[in-house]
């Protein structure tokens, strides 16, 4: 079972930046947390992770709370391109753990 | 880097017939793969767990005999849906992973049975 809840939907004006919430109370010490996304129809794609630390890269910033029990997904500029279902996913770091996905967030972009 | 292709990407086939499915990590060598199936508007469900070289390891409620999971090598891993039906129609994907964290997913497989 998916070890993170999410919030099923949320709208964001293009240019704006998209924040996406996940809570993940019960995350143990050493699992971390990974974001994926699925654009209609096609296989996830990797975002980002994290374990403690916020994190940033090309595509977006994972902000982690202090007691790890949440994160945000920043999206700093959403484009239309961006529309699809964002998944938050905690695991040990690990390629034998496979990744369990929750029913994430469906994030539309609105011009 | 880090691609997966799965082919084909989309199949017809009829009630009763069998389908095959093939995953590969074109720049890497995958310890293991996975294989998920995603039913319309709902999340990816983890079916099985394949290392290669030994046999792959099931989720509760997916029948190993029904869908064959072969993985030959470090970069092919094959799904085999058998006497497929109707309710098999869905959106099958393979990750692969090198021992990292990372999982790198293909774009997916289709499955239309009529």
């Amino acid at each position: 079972d998916a070890k993170t809840t999410q919030p099923p939907s949320m709208d964001c004006a293009e240019g704006r930046a998209a924040n996406l919430p996940c809570n993940h109370s019960t995350i143990s010490g050493n699992e971390y947390v990974y974001w994926y996304r699925q654009i209609h129809s096609q296989g996830p794609q990797y975002i980002i992770h994290g374990l403690k630390n916020n994190e940033t890269n090309e595509m977006a910033s994972l902000i982690i709370t202090e007691d790890r029990k949440s994160s945000t997904l920043i999206l700093p500029h959403a484009t239309l391109r961006d529309t699809a279902v964002y998944y938050c996913i905690v695991r040990l770091f690990s390629g034998n753990t496979p990744l369990v996905f929750g029913k994430g967030t469906r994030l539309s972009v609105i011009a | 880097g880090a691609v997966v292709s799965q082919h084909p990407s989309r199949v017809i086939c009829k009630s009763g017939t069998s389908v095959k499915i093939e995953c590969r990590s074109l720049d890497f060598q995958a310890t293991t793969m996975f294989w998920y199936r995603q039913f319309p508007k709902q999340s990816l469900m983890l079916m099985a767990t394949s290392n290669e070289g030994s046999k792959a390891t099931y989720e509760q409620g997916v029948e190993k005999d029904k869908f064959l999971i072969n993985h030959a090598s470090l970069t092919l891993s094959t799904l085999t849906v058998t006497s497929a039906h109707p309710e098999d129609s869905s959106f099958y994907i393979c990750s692969a992973t090198v021992g990292g964290g990372e999982q790198y997913f293909g774009p997916g497989t289709r499955l239309t049975v009529t």
